[in-house]
């Protein structure tokens, strides 16, 4: 699977986007982006995930450029609660081509957002 | 429901007990996983089982020995661990696991010490 490069730590304001990124020049065409989150103690959480289209759901929007070598997560309102390590994975086929592979946790973004 | 529960939330064991954690979810999942993490590292992957059968084990050394009574429940066995592997046990679950769109839920994860 493709590695991923992300900011080892961010800083958001209570109330604004949180906007962070994700690199993975060496994408393949059948790899898609998936994005967790872990708050403090808790176990990871599933935020969204994308192959080349931007995706939105409840949680956060996804933003993968057309090139795919990079992508954004966007938390729109951030909150006190989206304090957490982000998690930018890219996932793909295992080598027989037959199912899609383990998730591979990198070492993440630590996000802290202040009031 | 996408709760996965795992008891117990806490573990101190010595270097000659057994013990066994545990992992129950009731969303008809039929992929569970373990996977351990250390003090500010990222979750890596032990072990998988898919419809109950063991499908990945990551090279874990046979201290850790994992069972799938049946399609609920989870179990990973301990014996003669050593200090080093105190960390956070954290279980998953997902519908299957060679799809694409599949999502992991996890726990909250048993903290472990091993003294």
């Amino acid at each position: 699977d493709a590695k991923t490069t992300q900011p080892t730590s961010m800083d958001c304001a209570e109330g604004r986007a949180a906007n962070l990124p994700c690199n993975h020049s060496t994408i393949s065409g059948n790899e898609y982006v998936y994005w967790y989150r872990q708050i403090h103690s808790q176990g990871p959480q599933y935020i969204i995930h994308g192959l080349k289209n931007n995706e939105t759901n409840e949680m956060a929007s996804l933003i993968i450029t057309e090139d795919r070598k990079s992508s954004t997560l966007i938390l729109p309102h951030a909150t006190l609660r989206d304090t957490a390590v982000y998690y930018c994975i890219v996932r793909g086929r295992n080598a027989g081509g037959t199912s899609y592979g383990k998730l591979t946790f990198g070492q993440g973004t630590i996000l802290t957002v202040h009031p | 429901d996408t709760e996965v529960t795992q008891t117990p939330k806490h573990l101190v064991m010595g270097m000659t007990n057994k013990k066994s954690l545990k992992c129950e979810q009731h969303m008809g999942h039929r992929a569970m996983y373990w996977y351990k993490q250390k003090a500010k590292k990222p979750p890596e992957l032990m072990f998988v089982y898919s419809y109950e059968k063991l499908s990945i084990n990551e090279s874990v050394p046979s201290r850790f020995s994992p069972e799938c009574p049946n399609s609920s429940l989870l179990n990973l066995h301990l014996h003669a661990l050593q200090p080093e592997d105190s960390a956070l046990y954290l279980c998953a679950s997902s519908q299957e696991s060679s799809g694409i769109g599949d999502i992991q839920y996890f726990g909250a994860g048993t903290r472990l010490s091993v003294l």
